[in-house]
């Protein structure tokens, strides 16, 4: 079974520097979309970026940036000039294909803290 | 800005009790998910709707847990009789999912489960 390891239950980072969070999964499917989702207190949760595994090119949504590494079987997220509004609960999820259904699969978490 | 809704926002009932959670999906979309998210164990899969067709249930507890699809417009969860380890935040998310993997689910925000 396919599975999403967040190994930071926390993270935190002074406002405008970046940080990491990091995401690795375990999958023997070779087609497959990993992305990042965003949780704020307000419970929403707002997809921030995808990638597909068939590019090589890390995914970049302004601020956003992955690095994606397909033999490692890694996915981190680079937030760049944090934010207070960046503060949020990050969620990384996998899906593909696997038995002919497709399943969004979340990893734990990271809590992401922003000092001002 | 098309949005899944839930109803209710938060839900305390009574241990016994039969509590209903109702979600519209985005018109047009053919896939409705329902999760379940607890500190414990973050987000889990209970049910999985395509074309109104259940997929996937087995993370449900089926003698207490029922979800189904009456028409496109609406999706329920069910739980009879409710239990105090029931206590989440129960998410549904629709998508346009078809072969492929790029398009996200897009969430609604949640109903708030209090089992007392």
């Amino acid at each position: 079974a396919q599975t999403v390891t967040q190994s930071q239950p926390e993270m935190s980072v002074q406002e405008a520097e970046t940080v990491t969070l990091s995401c690795t999964y375990d999958t023997s499917e070779s087609d497959y979309y990993l992305f990042w989702y965003k949780q704020p207190p307000s419970r929403q949760m707002i997809l921030v970026i995808r990638q597909e595994a068939y590019k090589q090119q890390n995914a970049t949504e302004n601020r956003f940036s992955v690095n994606f590494q397909k033999a490692a079987k890694s996915f981190s997220l680079k937030i760049s000039d944090s934010q207070l509004g960046d503060a949020a609960m990050y969620f990384c999820a996998y899906r593909s294909r696997a038995d002919g259904v497709q399943k969004l699969v979340f990893g734990q978490g990271t809590r992401l803290t922003i000092n001002p | 800005d098309a949005r899944v809704t839930q109803t209710p926002r938060h839900k305390v009932t009574e241990m016994g009790q039969e509590v209903t959670m109702r979600c519209q999906p985005i018109l047009g979309h053919n896939t409705v998910f329902w999760y379940r998210q607890t500190m414990m164990q973050g987000l889990e899969l209970l049910a999985y709707f395509r074309n109104r067709a259940p997929l996937d249930d087995s993370g449900m507890p089926k003698d207490r847990f029922s979800a189904e699809m009456p028409d496109a417009t609406l999706a329920t969860l069910k739980i009879q009789p409710s239990e105090p380890r029931d206590s989440a935040v129960y998410f549904c998310a629709s998508g346009n999912w078809g072969r492929g993997l790029r398009s996200p689910l897009h969430f609604g925000n949640g109903t708030r489960l209090t089992v007392t």
